[in-house]
């Protein structure tokens, strides 16, 4: 059984590009949740989609925005990079109504 | 004022000693508290988590929850180097966002 699985591993962007992260949920699971992880820092809560909505949004600016697909995949969105936005992107996904939320191993996404 | 804060440490302790791992949150309305480990380079992965006040135990790890002092511990008993990781309290209200401490970076020494 996959886990959660992230892609691009790695990558690099020049400040003011965009870009745009995918996630595939653990098999089973509806709900995927982004989070972003400065060096240091703890995940910080982006936003969660759960059929296909937005169901919720932590304290990000509207250049971060996402999707979700009918398999029950999703994509993060961030224009106009900014340097600040360096960080590790993670995915979470969880069965609906379940407190248990299963993480993949992230995107190191380096603005320049 | 951080809803969740953790000490990050970073802590070195020696091979089978007890670690304690400690967060206090301000939101009293959070109902589940949830410990993650962290390896280097590798994305958080659930160790247990908490309803509301109480202990758990799952082998060598031990959960404890005191909602009167808004309190979340977490211990390790006979620590292995295997348990070298950064750890990371989290609380929430049900199936919603996660609020992370900022993880404490641990070292067990052989």
């Amino acid at each position: 059984d996959a886990g959660v699985t992230q892609s691009p591993t790695h990558l690099i962007k020049t400040r003011g590009q965009q870009v745009t992260l995918r996630c595939s949920p653990k098999s089973g699971h509806d709900t995927v949740s982004w989070y972003q992880q400065a060096l240091g820092q703890g995940p910080q809560f982006i936003f969660q989609y759960y059929e296909e909505e937005e169901r919720q949004r932590g304290n990000f600016p509207d250049r971060f925005s996402g999707h979700q697909f009918p398999n029950y995949s999703s994509e993060l969105n961030v224009n106009a990079l900014l340097l600040g936005d360096s960080a590790l992107y993670l995915c979470a996904s969880s069965r609906g109504g379940s407190i248990e939320a299963f993480f993949g191993q992230g995107t190191r996404l380096t603005v320049v | 004022q951080k809803e969740v804060e953790q000490d990050p440490g970073p802590l070195s302790v020696p091979e089978g000693a007890i670690v304690s791992l400690n967060c206090t949150y301000s939101n009293s309305a959070f109902q589940y508290f949830m410990w993650y480990r962290q390896y280097s380079r590798k994305g958080p992965e659930l160790l247990m988590y908490t309803y509301s006040s109480g202990n758990k135990e799952d082998g060598r790890f031990t959960a404890q929850v005191d909602k009167s002092s808004k309190y979340i511990s977490l211990f390790i008993r006979d620590s292995q180097p295997s348990d070298s990781a950064t750890y990371l309290c989290a609380s929430n209200f049900g199936n919603e966002k996660l609020t992370f401490g900022t993880g404490t970076r641990l070292t067990i020494i052989p």
